[in-house]
């Protein structure tokens, strides 16, 4: 099983619907992080959270919300897609030396 | 905004030959971590190597190994005895201290010919 969980992973919808992403996680790290990637944009942040109290904006969060349910569990919501919002969504926890564990990535279209 | 800078959108390399990918990257940090991560088609992220900047030695893993150059905020992916399962986008990724958020660079599609 892996250890970073995603659902769904492909999604295709309307402009104008709301999508939850939602990522879980048994690796035990406090920080979970959002990213998108895009085709020759490589991964930017949406948001990030160092614990279930602690959620902070990341380069390109406008549009987008999250969720800390739980120390396990890292939610992205849209609250109204749009096409722009079309990508490849990509879920991450981390350790204290850096590097990202990333989930299998949620594929978006917005129609 | 500091970045992470991938000069080559595109490289190919012959299978079991050796290329070099290149990195260069915007800090006004001392200590920090760089990466580079491997994308296949799957579309799996998966780190290739780490460097931590306050270590002079390069980091190397099996048939990749970095030439990270502080100085010049360098940081460069050598991959020997290139495979088929090579064939991936790479990206090169920098963390700053203390927040351990990644930034990357644009990728470099790398194939591998037979």
């Amino acid at each position: 099983d892996a250890d970073v969980t995603q659902t769904p992973r492909n999604r295709i919808t309307k402009t104008g619907k709301r999508i939850m992403l939602e990522c879980s996680q048994t690796k035990g790290h406090d920080r979970m992080y959002w990213y998108r990637q895009d085709p020759g944009l490589g991964l930017r942040l949406i948001y990030y959270s160092f614990d279930v109290k602690d959620i902070n904006k990341g380069e390109i969060s406008d549009g987008y919300s999250v969720s800390r349910q739980a120390q396990a569990k890292f939610s992205l919501s849209l609250e109204s897609a749009i096409p722009n919002q079309t990508a490849l969504y990509f879920c991450a926890t981390s350790r204290h030396t850096g590097e990202l564990f990333f989930g299998e990535g949620s594929r978006l279209t917005v129609l | 905004a500091q970045t992470v800078t991938q000069s080559q959108p595109e490289m190919s390399v012959q299978e079991a030959e050796t290329v070099t990918l290149s990195c260069t990257y915007d800090t006004s940090e001392n200590n920090y971590y760089l990466f580079w991560y491997k994308q296949p088609p799957s579309r799996q992220m998966i780190l290739v190597i780490r460097q931590e900047a306050y270590k002079q030695q390069n980091a190397t893993e099996n048939r990749f190994s970095v030439n990270f150059q502080k100085a010049a905020k360098s940081f460069s992916l050598k991959i020997s005895d290139s495979q088929l399962g090579d064939t991936a986008m790479y990206f090169c990724a920098r963390s700053g201290a203390g927040s351990y958020q990644l930034t990357f660079g644009k990728g470099t599609k790398l194939s591998v010919i037979p």
